[in-house]
């Protein structure tokens, strides 16, 4: 059965830092591997998606790295902002497809 | 248009009533979810509908019926809920391959009184 761990539960920066999340899961047969984002009450918001085949994707100041054979995927927000504040959620898919397996996630705090 | 829209935003229910969580997108999606979030606690997965049809049921119990009409509504019909049933309900929809992405509505927040 597949789980997913993510470190450190929380997170409390100054703004301006780069910081980096950590995501690691015990099966590596994974299809591919979600990062969201989640604002207290709120939905669920895409960040990015890596292909199994894939070791890294970008966007803006967002970076994510997939190391399937290790089972871990890593985060790294560069420049960090207040409104980066909120939970992050790292999210396997199994060769299902369909199902999404979810870490616990990561609460990020960026101060002024 | 990348979004999944879900009614109502807030609902209290007493433990007699009934009532529908609904959600819809159109972005072609041909799967649709329903999820079930408790405080701090990641999305657990509760119903699967693949073209209309419904393929995963995660073992929940039967005072929550969901229902696809069409490819882009999916409703949550609930009846006779406790207390512990109080979460986030989200809902959300993926494309296809190779990507299988997916998208969440803004959720639901139920209480049950």
């Amino acid at each position: 059965k597949q789980e997913v761990t993510q470190i450190p539960a929380a997170l409390s920066v100054p703004e301006g830092e780069n910081l980096v999340l950590n995501c690691s899961f015990t099966d590596s047969a994974i299809y591919n591997l979600q990062w969201f984002r989640q604002d207290p009450g709120k939905g669920l918001t895409s960040l990015l998606l890596i292909q199994s085949s894939q070791r890294e994707q970008t966007s803006g100041r967002l970076n994510a790295s997939l190391d399937k054979s290790s089972g871990r995927s890593t985060l790294y927000i560069a420049a960090s902002q207040p409104g980066d504040s909120a939970t992050y959620l790292c999210a396997v898919r199994g060769t299902g497809f369909q199902k999404l397996v979810f870490g616990t996630g990561t609460r990020l705090l960026v101060s002024p | 248009d990348t979004e999944v829209t879900q009614t109502p935003k807030h609902l209290v229910m007493g433990m007699t009533n009934k009532k529908s969580l609904k959600c819809e997108q159109h972005m072609g999606h041909r799967a649709m979810y329903w999820y079930k979030q408790k405080a701090k606690k990641p999305p657990e997965l509760m119903f699967v509908y693949s073209y209309e049809k419904l393929s995963i049921n995660e073992s929940v119990p039967s005072r929550f019926s969901p229902e696809c009409p069409n490819s882009s509504l999916l409703n949550l019909h609930l009846h006779a809920l406790q207390p512990e049933d109080s979460a986030l309900y989200l809902c959300a929809s993926s494309q296809g391959a190779p990507t299988y992405e997916q998208y969440f509505g803004p959720g639901t927040r139920l209480t049950v009184t």
